[in-house]
């Protein structure tokens, strides 16, 4: 068990540009979650997968924001058209369908000049 | 509104000095409650999860307890390494809002020795 892995660890970009980041949850978990966290503030839930569909999605994430799952494995997090506001840790947690622990990764850091 | 409100924002302690920290919640449909450690730069840590009113979990030097609408982090003789800040997060029932965790803002804990 290696754990929910994130990459890339730290993304500076410009604003405006489109960004994608990673997320490999623990082996054989089902459920996927992101979540962004502000400095001082705790997660916010964005969206969560089961297996590869995707079942929520929080009102917080605009249509600039898309996120993937496509063979139930691995998410991809990408943003379109950054802003300022977009600056943030981007949180990804897994567990298994009937489980209720979320196991969270590292996060990636976002910063958007 | 379902709420999850921690206090203090941040506490100072001695070294060996026990304390309690606090998460209120106002929901519908609790399903359980969860205490994670964040350290900063990194993502959250599993420390315990609650069901149920009158349950309590240990480990080291903390004690998670739940009544009916809040809960209590206890940390009995703190020592530097406790310093963190520390996340109470809610899960809802199923039948409301998926399976989203709802996040306080954390309190910040710094053990000086």
């Amino acid at each position: 068990d290696t754990g929910v892995s994130q990459n890339p660890r730290h993304k500076i970009t410009k604003r405006g540009q489109n960004v994608t980041f990673r997320c490999d949850p623990i082996s054989e978990h089902n459920r996927l979650y992101w979540y962004r966290q502000t400095l001082g503030q705790g997660p916010e839930f964005l969206t969560y997968f089961q297996n590869e569909a995707q079942l929520e999605k929080s009102r917080l994430l605009s249509d600039r924001f898309s996120a993937e799952r496509p063979k139930g494995s691995f998410s991809t997090l990408e943003i379109q058209r950054t802003e300022q506001g977009d600056s943030a840790m981007y949180l990804c947690a897994s567990t298994l369908l009937g489980a209720d622990t979320q196991y969270f990764g590292p996060g990636t850091r976002l910063t958007v000049l | 509104e379902d709420q999850v409100t921690q206090s203090p924002e941040a506490l100072r302690l001695q070294e060996g000095e026990s304390s309690s920290l606090n998460c209120s919640y106002t929901v519908s449909g609790l399903r359980g409650l969860f205490w994670y450690r964040q350290d900063p730069g990194k993502g959250p840590e599993f420390l315990f999860t609650l069901y149920s009113a009158g349950e309590e979990k240990e480990k080291e030097r903390l004690k998670a307890t739940l009544t009916k609408k809040e809960s209590f982090l206890h940390i009995t003789a703190p020592k530097p390494e406790d310093s963190a800040t520390y996340l109470c997060a809610v899960l809802f029932s199923f039948t409301t809002s998926g399976s989203r965790l709802t996040f306080g803002e954390g309190t910040q804990l710094t053990v000086n020795p």
